[in-house]
């Protein structure tokens, strides 16, 4: 089946420092990727449709500037957490389809700001 | 917009027993329906989608579910449940639009299995 892999796991960071969260999708191309954050114990939001060779469209209410989302090849789709603070430490999670109507979801990424 | 309501946010059962998850949409149109389940600090695993034709459906693990259009519902059904099956559960609604599927999940229904 579809592997949606995310990469780290879990990352713990200072505030103030940016971090990278990978998502590759691993037997499939993948022209279109989503990430959603999940706060605790709440369900998963969608922040933001990431397009291979193109910018990202981000949902309402997501800052483009502080979540940057790069969509560099078939197979990676990368998010930045720029200058993060403890408001950011949520589960993010990454998505995609490798045939329409299936979307697969990656291990999710964990990050916790100090 | 479309939205998607799980009224049980916990749910206990025996291990054995049958078990039944709620789920209810709105939207304006024909909807494409997912049940999701998610282990603690994993992702989500598809259990199974509705995108037309039997209004019940079989996913994995044993489950099934039936779309309901008269009563807006997309409930979950397994017969007898395993320790295994203790999760969190979102049931989502997506816009009509094959190859960008963005989906809007309910707020999950917690399981858990007593012996």
């Amino acid at each position: 089946g579809a592997v949606v892999s995310q990469h780290p796991s879990r990352v713990i960071c200072k505030s103030g420092t940016s971090v990278k969260i990978e998502c590759r999708s691993l037997d499939f191309q993948a022209t279109t990727m989503f990430w959603y954050r999940q706060f605790p114990k709440q369900s998963l939001m969608l922040m933001a449709t990431s397009n291979e060779g193109s910018k990202a469209t981000y949902e309402q209410g997501v800052e483009k500037d502080k979540f940057l989302i790069n969509h560099a090849s078939l197979t990676l789709s990368t998010l930045t957490v720029t200058s993060a603070h403890p408001e950011d430490s949520s589960f993010y999670i990454c998505s995609a389809l490798p045939r329409p109507g299936e979307l697969f979801f990656g291990e999710g990424s964990r990050l916790t700001v100090l | 917009a479309q939205s998607v309501t799980q009224p049980d946010i916990h749910i206990t059962v025996s291990e054995g027993a049958s078990l039944e998850l709620r789920c209810n949409y709105s939207y304006g149109a024909t909807p494409y329906l997912f049940w999701y389940v998610q282990s603690p600090g994993q992702g989500l695993q598809l259990l199974l989608k509705y995108f037309s034709g039997d209004t019940l459906v079989q996913g994995i693990k044993g489950f099934e579910a039936e779309f309901k259009r008269s009563q807006s519902s997309f409930n979950l059904r397994k017969p007898s449940v395993h320790w295994s099956d203790a999760a969190e559960y979102f049931c989502a609604v997506g816009l009509s639009n094959f190859g960008n599927e963005k989906l809007t999940f309910g707020t999950g229904t917690r399981l858990t299995i007593i012996p």
